[in-house]
């Protein structure tokens, strides 16, 4: 079966400091893998997605995320935070063959000053 | 482009009332999905629409829910009676089915009092 996991419900990071939230997936074959973001009481935003190709890929307002077949891993990263980060994000995976996104449960990143 | 809009953005209605809520894709998007976010149960995908057809729709609760999309531009999810249970943020997101990621109207807040 499909599934995402998400193990942290709420990461707190210092403004500056490197930040990273954590998915880990199960899916057969090769996954798409997704971020969002969600700011309080707004829809879902697209940050970045991994289909194939580099392990690393950049995505919107500096987040990038490193694709991590072995340990079927997809962490969100981001080098320097900004109180602006802090919001709701999501991991979503799908199967090559579905369309269905599978989400995980969230993280909230709080940034303080 | 405007992006995918949602309308209304609150609604607040008696048990027992009809509700409509009403979605606009974003233009040349093939693929349509109504989600329904609450705390307790996260992100559950309720029916998806492709080329104007629903391709599955087991997500919805129960036969008082029914979704609808007459054409590409235009999809309606309807509640017909509402209960205080379907309280929750409902989404329309819409994909070009080639490119995956899912984009985001900014949802429709629903209380059933």
């Amino acid at each position: 079966a499909q599934s995402v996991a998400q193990p942290e419900d709420q990461v707190n990071v210092a403004e500056g400091n490197p930040l990273t939230v954590k998915c880990t997936y199960s899916v057969s074959g090769n996954p798409y893998l997704f971020w969002y973001v969600q700011y309080p009481n707004r829809g879902l935003q697209f940050l970045l997605k991994y289909i194939t190709g580099d392990n690393l890929v950049k995505g919107s307002y500096g987040f990038e995320a490193e694709f991590n077949k072995s340990q079927t891993s997809f962490h969100l990263k981001k080098p320097s935070a900004l109180v602006s980060d802090s919001a709701l994000y999501f991991c979503a995976v799908r199967a090559h063959s579905n369309y269905q996104l599978i989400w995980g449960a969230g993280t909230k990143l709080i940034i303080k000053p | 482009d405007a992006g995918v809009i949602q309308s209304p953005r609150h609604e607040v209605t008696e048990m027992g009332q009809e509700v409509t809520l009403r979605c606009k894709p974003i233009s040349g998007h093939n693929s349509l999905f109504w989600y329904r976010q609450t705390m307790m149960r996260g992100l559950e995908l309720l029916i998806y629409f492709n080329n104007n057809v629903p391709i599955d729709d087991s997500g919805m609760p129960e036969d008082r829910f029914s979704a609808k999309m007459p054409n590409a531009s235009f999809s309606t999810l309807k509640i017909q009676p509402s209960e205080p249970r379907d309280s929750a943020v409902y989404f329309c997101a819409s994909s070009p089915t080639e490119t995956y990621e899912q984009y985001f109207g900014p949802g429709t807040r629903l209380t059933v009092t």
